[in-house]
């Protein structure tokens, strides 16, 4: 069974910084392609970034772009979105999805919120 | 960036109900549209890729059309567990982009 858990949400202060990790499980986690999608409270959805499966290519929305990281560790089957310079218009639940050949997500985990506030 | 359009942005609708959701990108996708369901609290679901290919698990009331510009999510006959938010996505080109959701209420 394919499983995706994220971790590392929490409270932080205006221009901190905050690492997310998600743990996957039950699949090949080297031979996906892997994103970060968020929803800021009662808001659709917005795509993050994206991490090619060997980790050679990342791609993130321009409003992260120079303040959030995505890297992956195969080894350890795991993702993570390093986040600094955290803005108020950051906070949401950040979602790990498992990106599928042509663009589509179709595993999710259940989210991580970041809240951003003093 | 590509920009997403979908209509209604509301709908209220009884059981065994039929539904369509239309979604417009501002260019051309070709194919590369998805939609999902989100339920209150919950993580999205993928129910249709490429356009009109159903994912696997999907009931089959859900359904898929259009390329190029012009989308839609159909539902032939509405059962009490599809009452959710849907929301269209484009992956021909990053940034993706999604619609802005319709939520789909019980009438």
């Amino acid at each position: 069974e394919v499983q995706l858990v994220e971790s590392g949400g929490g409270l932080v202060q205006p221009g901190g910084s905050l690492r997310l990790s998600c743990a996957a499980s039950g699949f090949t986690f080297s031979g996906f392609w892997m994103s970060w999608v968020r929803q800021a409270p009662g808001r659709g959805l917005e795509w993050v970034a994206n991490i090619k499966d060997d980790g050679s290519e990342k791609y993130y929305v321009d409003s992260v772009k120079g303040r959030f990281t995505i890297s992956r560790d195969n080894a350890k089957n795991s993702l993570y979105l390093q986040m600094n310079s955290l803005r108020a218009e950051d906070t949401a639940v950040y979602y790990c999805a498992r990106r599928r050949g042509g663009g589509s997500w179709d595993y999710w985990g259940q989210g991580t919120l970041v809240t951003v506030s003093s | 960036d590509i920009q997403m359009t979908q209509s209604p942005s509301s709908l209220s609708a009884s059981v065994k109900d039929r539904v369509t959701i239309t979604c417009r990108a501002s260019q051309s996708i070709s194919s590369y549209l998805n939609w999902y369901q989100q339920k209150p609290g919950k993580a999205p679901k993928l129910l249709i890729y490429a356009a009109s290919s159903l994912q696997s698990g999907v009931p089959s009331r859900f359904g898929g059309s259009g390329s190029g510009t012009d989308f839609t999510l159909t539902i032939s006959s509405l059962q009490p567990e599809d009452f959710a938010t849907y929301y269209c996505q484009q992956s021909y080109s990053t940034p993706y982009t999604f619609g802005q959701g319709t939520k789909l209420e019980i009438k």
